[in-house]
């Protein structure tokens, strides 16, 4: 079945401790972003790759990495976690990047509290 | 500036009756529009796209959207409304990048 997994579903830590968000594509797909939805503001860009080792930064990348070492997986990183990230991240794929004319496949979801 | 508005946030509609909801963007060009849906606890689906041609695309569920240049406007629509459908609604455009709407919560009265 083609699917976007993400991992945790669910995640609550403390400031500070650095936190690795998995996701997970098995369509072969070349695009792949991470956004954050927080109520009242939609979803919001973090960071995208057009392909392998091509990351670039989206609306609001302060305080995020990412990194895109393989086709299938892009893993968010929190190297220092604060409470304003607090949020639900969704990782998203796509077949071609630009122009974004194809289709987003969205992971299940993942909220993180950061306490 | 660049967006993709959503005027309604929150709308409520009785079950059976018709439904629309607003999207509103603001590009140079003709973007690629998308609505996708989002059910309590789930991912986003993807409900309808328009790319090109025929204004009035059909999607899943039963819902439909017509795209007019003129109004810069993607509105989503359904003729008869089911409790199922109650979820949080998101345009989108891929203008390089994808650029979602605030989103709109749909709630369904029996």
């Amino acid at each position: 079945e083609a699917q976007v997994t993400q991992n945790p579903r669910y995640l609550i830590t403390v400031t500070g401790k650095k936190l690795t968000v998995t996701c997970s594509q098995n369509m072969n797909h070349e695009y792949m972003s991470w956004y954050r939805q927080d109520p009242g503001l939609g979803l919001r860009q973090i960071y995208y790759s057009m392909n392998v080792e091509v990351t670039d930064k989206g609306d609001v990348p302060e305080g995020y990495k990412v990194s895109r070492k393989e086709k299938r997986n892009f893993p968010l990183i929190l190297e220092s976690p604060s409470p304003n990230q607090t949020s639900l991240y969704f990782c998203a794929s796509s077949l071609y990047g630009q122009p974004m004319n194809t289709e987003a496949f969205f992971g299940q979801g993942t909220r993180l509290t950061v306490v | 500036a660049q967006s993709v508005t959503q005027p309604d946030i929150h709308i409520t509609v009785s079950e059976g009756a018709s439904l629309e909801l607003r999207c509103n963007y603001s590009y140079g060009a003709t973007p690629y529009l998308f609505w996708y849906v989002q059910s309590p606890g789930q991912g986003l689906q993807l409900l309808l796209k328009y790319f090109s041609g025929d204004t009035l695309v059909q999607g899943i569920k039963g819902f439909e959207a017509e795209f007019k240049r003129s109004q810069s406007s993607f509105n989503l629509r359904k003729p008869s409304v089911h409790w199922s459908d109650a979820a949080e609604y998101f345009c989108a455009v891929g203008v390089g990048d994808m650029r979602f709407g605030a989103g709109t919560r749909l709630t369904v009265k029996p």
